[in-house]
C-alpha cells in the first residue's frame, strides 16, 4: 500500500525551532517528487513548495521562500519540513503529499498539527 | 483570499444532486486542468477528480467534474451523508509556478 505518513502533533514557543517528516512507503521514494501544504486555521490549503529526493531539488512558494527548509533523506525514506524560528502565526496543520503525472496529489499524509505560542 | 474561488458553503437532501463552482484566471484554470479534493477534518484529504474529469480507482461515479475556460465545477448526485465534508479545487498556476486551490467549499446533507 503506497502510504505517506507524518510525525505527531507539536506545541512550541514563537523562537523554537521544528522539524517534522513525512516517510514514505509502497513505492519508490526517489522517483516521485513530494510537496508540502499548509492549512491555517479556518482557512483553505497552500502550496508552500516541493522536494524532489532524488537529488534534492527544491522549489518555494515565494510565499514560504526563507521561511521554510525542506529537506529529504532517501535512505529511510523520509521527507522533512523544518523552521529555524517560529512564529505564532505558523500555527497550522501542514500535509505532505505525492503529486503523480497529471500533477494531481494522489497520496497525502494524514497531517501534522503544529501550535506555535507567542 | 484563495486565488480560486468557491462559494463556502452548499447543501442538499439526501438522494439529491449538488454542484460546486470554483471561478479561476487565464493563468490558472483557463490554461491547465483542474483536481478535486475530498476533505473530512482531522484526515488526509483525499483526490476525487484529475484533469477535469477523471476519477481514481474507488470514487464512485456519482462524483464527475468539468471546466469550461475559466470556471470548473464538482457535481455529486445521489448525495449520501458520508459526502459531508469539504471540497477543494485547484489547478496549476503560472504566476505561482505551482498549484493553487479554492478557499473550499464545505457541503452538508441535510
Amino acid at each position: 500500500e503506497v502510504r505517506l505518513v507524518q510525525s505527531g502533533a507539536e506545541v512550541k514557543k514563537a523562537g523554537q525551532s521544528l522539524k517534522i517528516s513525512c516517510k514514505a512507503s509502497g513505492y519508490r521514494f526517489t522517483t516521485y517528487w513530494i510537496a508540502w501544504m499548509r492549512q491555517m486555521p479556518g482557512k483553505g490549503l497552500e502550496w508552500m513548495g516541493i522536494i524532489y529526493p532524488s537529488d534534492s531539488d527544491t522549489r518555494y512558494s515565494p510565499s514560504f521562500q526563507g521561511q521554510v527548509t525542506f529537506s529529504a533523506d532517501r535512505s529511510i525514506n523520509t521527507a522533512y519540513l523544518q523552521w529555524s524560528s517560529l512564529k505564532a502565526s505558523d500555527t497550522a496543520i501542514y500535509y505532505c503529499a505525492r503529486p503523480e503525472t497529471s500533477r494531481a496529489f494522489d497520496i497525502w499524509g494524514q497531517g501534522t498539527v503544529v501550535t506555535v505560542s507567542s | 483570499q484563495s486565488v480560486l474561488t468557491q462559494p463556502p458553503s452548499a447543501s442538499e437532501t439526501p438522494g439529491q444532486r449538488v454542484t460546486i463552482s470554483c471561478s479561476g484566471s487565464s493563468s490558472n484554470i483557463g490554461s491547465y486542468t483542474v483536481d478535486w479534493y475530498q476533505h473530512l477534518p482531522g484526515t488526509a484529504p483525499k483526490l476525487l477528480i484529475y484533469s477535469n474529469n477523471q476519477r481514481p480507482s474507488g470514487v464512485p461515479d456519482r462524483f464527475s467534474g468539468s471546466k469550461s475556460g475559466t470556471s470548473a465545477s464538482l457535481a455529486i448526485s445521489g448525495l449520501q451523508s458520508e459526502d459531508e465534508a469539504d471540497y477543494y479545487c485547484a489547478a496549476w498556476d503560472d504566476n505561482l509556478n505551482g498549484p493553487v486551490f479554492g478557499g473550499g467549499t464545505k457541503v452538508t446533507v441535510l
